[in-house]
Formats: structure tokens, C-alpha cells, sequence
């Protein structure tokens, strides 16, 4: 069975800093991982998508990718209390159905 | 670009009684869309897959009969809660992801802004 693990949280961290989300998932061959944003009463909306190892960037936001570790995971640097939103992390394959984590809940403090 | 509309935002009925929310996809044409249900504070539930012009795969748990999933267009599909109760109140998300063929570009999915349901 495909899984994705998150840990809930709350992650708390100081405007300014740097916000690390961590994603661990069981299917090895899962090609292709992405990191959603879901505010509260909200729906998820796409942040990042990353299909190779290693980093890739958009703006504050950095994707990490490492298959052999089986581990994804986002940064968000310079936080913003804007950025306290729930962040998911989504894999996909060949099958188009798509496993999500839980989500971990991001607050940001002023 | 990759924008997905859902209608109504909101609804409130009475127990008993039938709902119909739409999903469509405004600028593309999506070959398979999505149905989640997410009650508060807790994460999202897939309940159906669905394919154009063919029968929605649902989730284990989830009852066919009960939520009526039709994906008429490559830009529309629709999900009919019948005879609501109100353990059905819930906020209902739709997603419809592209598929390209060439994947893993495939599983990129873009949600609707949702549905919240209310069942009195």
C-alpha cells in the first residue's frame, strides 16, 4: 500500500526564519512528488512539483527530493505569517491516483 | 492557466434531499477528475476517481449508490449526494489533473475551490 508520512505538527517558527516541511513515502517507484498549500477552509492549491533528485527552486520556496532516502521535502525561507497554512505532500505515478500525507500545520509568529 | 471551478461554493438542505455539485475544468480538458470529501481538522479523503465516459472507481467505504459521480465531458464531471443526512455535511473538494502522456507529468492536479455542505 502506497503512503505518504507527515508529521502533524504544529511546526512554529518566527517570521523571518526558515520553514522545514519533511515528507517520507513507501512507493519507490514513484516518479513524481508535489507539496500543496491548504489554508484553512480552503482548498489545497499547488505550491511545488519535483520529479528529480535534488533541489529545486520558486521563489522562497526550495523542493527537496532524495529517491534513495525515499524522502521529499519543502523550505520556505524568510517565512511569512501568511505562510501559516497546513502544507501536504502529494506523490504520483503511473496509476494518476495520487497518495497524500496528513499535512503538517505551519504557524509563523510575528 | 489550469483553473478548476466548482458550483455551487456553498450549499444548505434539508435530510432527505438530493445535491448536485459540479467541477469543471475552465481551460483545459481534464481526462480524469477527482471527488474529496475533508470534514474539519482532519485531512483529505479521496472518495472517487473518475474518467470521462467511463464508471467512477471509488474509494473503499464509499458508498456508489449514495454519491452519484458523472463524468459526462472532459471538462465537467458531477457528484450527486442523495438523500443527504446530516453526517454527509462536509466540505467537498473536486481536482482534475492533465494527462499529457508524458508522465510523470501527469499527476499534476489542480482542485476546485470546494463545496461546503450543510444537511439540516
Amino acid at each position: 500500500q502506497k503512503e505518504v508520512e507527515q508529521n502533524s505538527g504544529p511546526l512554529s517558527v518566527p517570521e523571518g526564519a526558515i520553514a522545514s516541511l519533511n515528507c517520507t513515502y513507501s512507493d519507490r517507484g514513484s516518479q513524481s512528488f508535489f507539496w500543496y498549500r491548504q489554508y484553512s477552509g480552503k482548498s489545497p492549491e499547488l505550491i511545488m512539483s519535483i520529479y528529480s533528485n535534488g533541489d529545486k527552486e520558486d521563489g522562497r520556496f526550495t523542493a527537496q527530493l532524495n529517491k534513495a532516502s525515499q524522502y521529499v521535502s519543502l523550505l520556505i525561507r524568510d517565512s511569512q505569517p501568511s505562510d501559516s497554512a497546513t502544507y501536504l505532500c502529494a506523490m504520483g505515478g503511473g496509476s494518476y491516483i495520487p497518495t497524500f500525507g496528513r499535512g503538517t500545520s505551519l504557524i509563523v509568529h510575528p | 492557466g489550469a483553473v478548476v471551478s466548482q458550483h455551487p461554493s456553498w450549499v444548505i438542505c434539508k435530510s432527505g434531499t438530493s445535491v448536485k455539485i459540479e467541477c469543471r475544468s475552465l481551460d483545459f480538458q481534464a481526462t480524469t477528475m477527482f471527488w474529496y470529501r475533508q470534514f474539519p481538522k482532519k485531512s483529505l479523503m479521496l472518495m472517487a476517481t473518475s474518467n470521462e465516459g467511463s464508471k467512477a472507481t471509488y474509494e473503499q467505504g464509499v458508498e456508489k449508490d449514495k454519491f452519484l459521480i458523472n463524468h459526462a465531458s472532459l471538462t465537467l464531471s458531477t457528484l450527486t449526494v442523495t438523500s443527504a443526512h446530516p453526517e454527509d455535511s462536509s466540505f467537498y473538494i473536486c481536482s482534475a489533473s492533465i494527462a499529457s502522456g508524458r508522465d510523470p507529468f501527469d499527476n499534476e492536479q489542480f482542485f476546485g475551490p470546494g463545496t461546503r455542505l450543510t444537511v439540516l
